[in-house]
């Protein structure tokens, strides 16, 4: 079975300030794995995603993610935080050699950024 | 914007009403999707469709009926819903490879549904 784990429902940061938001996933065999952000009343729109090579992704709005196979997490990373950054974001996974052949969402971090 | 439209944006229906919500992916994918989000609660997938085919099913209710004429269309049909089935439903596409390798999936802007 495949899951995946958001650990913190809310993070607050200072803009201009480094922020983080972590995931950590379960598959049997190898992950595909993807951020998504959703900003209020619309839908969830595709940051980023690992599907193998590097472990250092680079995606949308200056987002990374940075894939670490040994602690199985895929942790959401912006060096300068923007008050425009918050939202809500969701990791995904999918195990490329189980059985399960759709996506696994976690439950969401709310992510705020202060002024 | 992703490529995918839903209509309408928001529903107001009473459980005896039936209604039906609307997906068009204009991104020339071969899969469809519709989720559930409720507060506080991880997406829930609810049906998938490659090829036009039903794939999936995770045990949804049968109030809820699908319906996916071509790949570019999905809809899903209401009737005598509750009001624990007020949430967001989210429709998405993707590309899905024969081997089943499944390309990223991009999202609509979802349905406010509240069920009275």
């Amino acid at each position: 079975a495949q899951s995946v784990a958001q650990p913190e429902d809310q993070v607050n940061v200072a803009e201009g300030n480094p922020l983080t938001v972590k995931c950590t996933y379960s598959v049997s065999g190898n992950p595909y794995l993807f951020w998504y952000v959703q900003y209020p009343n619309r839908g969830l729109q595709f940051l980023l995603k690992y599907i193998t090579g590097d472990n250092l992704v680079k995606g949308s709005y200056g987002f990374e993610a940075e894939f670490n196979k040994s602690q199985t997490s895929f942790h959401l990373k912006k060096p300068s935080a923007l008050v425009s950054d918050s939202a809500l974001y969701f990791c995904a996974v999918r195990d490329k050699g189980g059985s399960a052949r759709q996506l696994t969402f976690g439950s969401g971090t709310q992510l705020t950024v202060l002024p | 914007e992703t490529g995918v439209t839903q209509t309408p944006r928001h529903l107001v229906m009473g459980m005896t009403n039936k209604k039906s919500l609307k997906c068009e992916q204009h991104l020339g994918h071969n899969a469809m999707y519709w989720y559930k989000q409720s507060a506080k609660k991880p997406l829930e997938l609810m049906f998938v469709y490659n090829f036009k085919e039903q794939t999936e099913n995770n045990s949804v209710p049968s109030r809820f009926s699908p319906e996916c004429p071509n790949s570019s269309h999905l809809f899903l049909h209401l009737h005598t819903l509750q009001p624990e089935d007020s949430a967001l439903y989210l429709c998405a596409s993707s590309q899905v490879e024969a081997s089943g390798y499944q390309e990223t999936q991009y999202f609509g802007p979802g349905t406010r549904l509240l069920v009275l």
